[in-house]
Formats: C-alpha cells, structure tokens, sequence
C-alpha cells in the first residue's frame, strides 16, 4: 500500500480556505485516494475521494495532479467546526473492499 | 438509517482480565473493520471482514486478541487477557463494496473506550 506523508498540525482562521496535501509517492494504478476527518471522542467520518484531477462536493474539494504523486484537500471559509484531525488514505485491494490504512493525520486548528 | 452501533461505550478494567467488544455494523454492509486508536495515533487496522470471512488481520496480537464475524453481521473483538498498553478507543467500521469499483467509503461508530489499570 502506498504510504502517505502529511503535515502534522495546521493552524488557520475562520473564514480561510485551507490546503492540506498529502504526498504518496508510491500510488498504484488501482489507488484511489480519501480523505476522512475526525473530530474528538468520534470515529473518523468520510468527506472525499478521487482518482484524478478535482472531486468537489458539499464539503471539500480534492485535487489530484496528473501524476497523483499528492494530493490536496481543500476546505473553503473554513469554521472552529472544522477543528478537527485529517487523514489521507491511499489504498485498494483486490477483492473490491477498500483497505482502509491510516496514518498520523494533520491536526487543523481553526482559530477566531 | 442506523450507524454503526458499538457497545459498551467505556470500559475499565484490570490488567490480565478479559474483555469484549460489540459491533452492529450499518445493514448490508458486507465488510466490517476493528480498529484500535491509542491517544495521539491515527487508528490501526486489527482486522478487517468480508461477510464471515477474515481479508486482513496482520496486524491483530493473535495471542491476546481475536475477533469473530458470525453470520457475516455482528461481530465482537475479545482480548484475554489485557495489558496496559492495550488502553485505547477500539472503533468498528463497515462499508458496502461496489463490483469493480473502489470501497473506501466506511462509516465508523463511537468506538469504546477501554482503559487499562
């Protein structure tokens, strides 16, 4: 699986845009790349995936270059809701279950 | 529709008792996933489920944990006996696996936090 390196801690304020990339060097074809998000005493929530170039829904936007090395989630006018820990995942297996691998995250501190 | 249900939502015990976990994950989803998140540390996978069979538990203390997905719905995650490093938030997850496409799109429960004295 491709291992994935990402920012520890991001500070920001209200009403920003904010940019969280995440490298994965080693992506394989088959890879798709997600983003999930988790706020304190909860399990991680899913807020995008993509293959490549952009993804945007309600939530996020995700950008993917066209050799997918990185990747970069983009969250607009963000607010102290969105305070919170990302994670980027990099995976996919044979046997179309997603494999669901999670690293440290980035810490996104959204101040006043 | 339900979440992900687990239970108990916290849990202290003494170090070398026994434990276990319950997970009801979201209906019809066929893959459910345990994970284990120390303070500080994203979740690591201990084992993953497709219906009632095992697709990943590399990472699962085979000597102190197991875990069983009986009828490919509920499942509960034991561990006999506990250490202090076992103290953690024990999250379940399940997602519904698309033919030919990709599946990373899982819905997690509370978790139960288990601490260890």
């Amino acid at each position: 699986l491709a291992k994935t390196t990402q920012p520890i801690s991001m500070d920001s304020y209200e009403g920003q845009e904010v940019n969280i990339t995440c490298s994965h060097n080693n992506i394989a074809t088959n890879d798709y790349i997600t983003w999930y998000q988790q706020f304190p005493s909860q399990g991680p929530r899913f807020i995008i995936q993509g293959y490549k170039t952009k993804v945007t829904n309600e939530v996020a936007s995700l950008f993917i270059p066209a050799d997918r090395k990185s990747s970069t989630l983009s969250l607009p006018r963000v607010s102290l809701s969105d305070t919170a820990v990302y994670y980027c995942l990099v995976g996919y297996d044979s046997s179309n279950t997603g494999k669901l691998i999670f690293g440290q995250g980035t810490t996104l501190q959204v101040k006043p | 529709e339900a979440g992900v249900a687990q239970s108990p939502r916290y849990k202290i015990i003494e170090k070398r008792q026994s434990v276990a976990f319950w997970c009801n994950p979201i209906s019809g989803h066929a893959t459910l996933y345990w994970y284990q998140q120390i303070l500080g540390q994203g979740p690591k996978l201990l084992i993953q489920f497709q219906n009632n069979g095992v697709v990943d538990d590399s990472q699962l203390p085979k000597d102190r944990f197991s875990a069983e997905r009986l009828k490919g719905v509920d499942s509960t995650l034991k561990i006999q006996p506990a250490k202090l490093e076992d103290s953690a938030v024990y999250l379940c997850a399940s997602s519904f696996p698309t033919e030919g496409a990709m599946s990373t799109e899982a819905f997690f429960g509370q978790g139960t936090r288990l601490t260890v004295v």
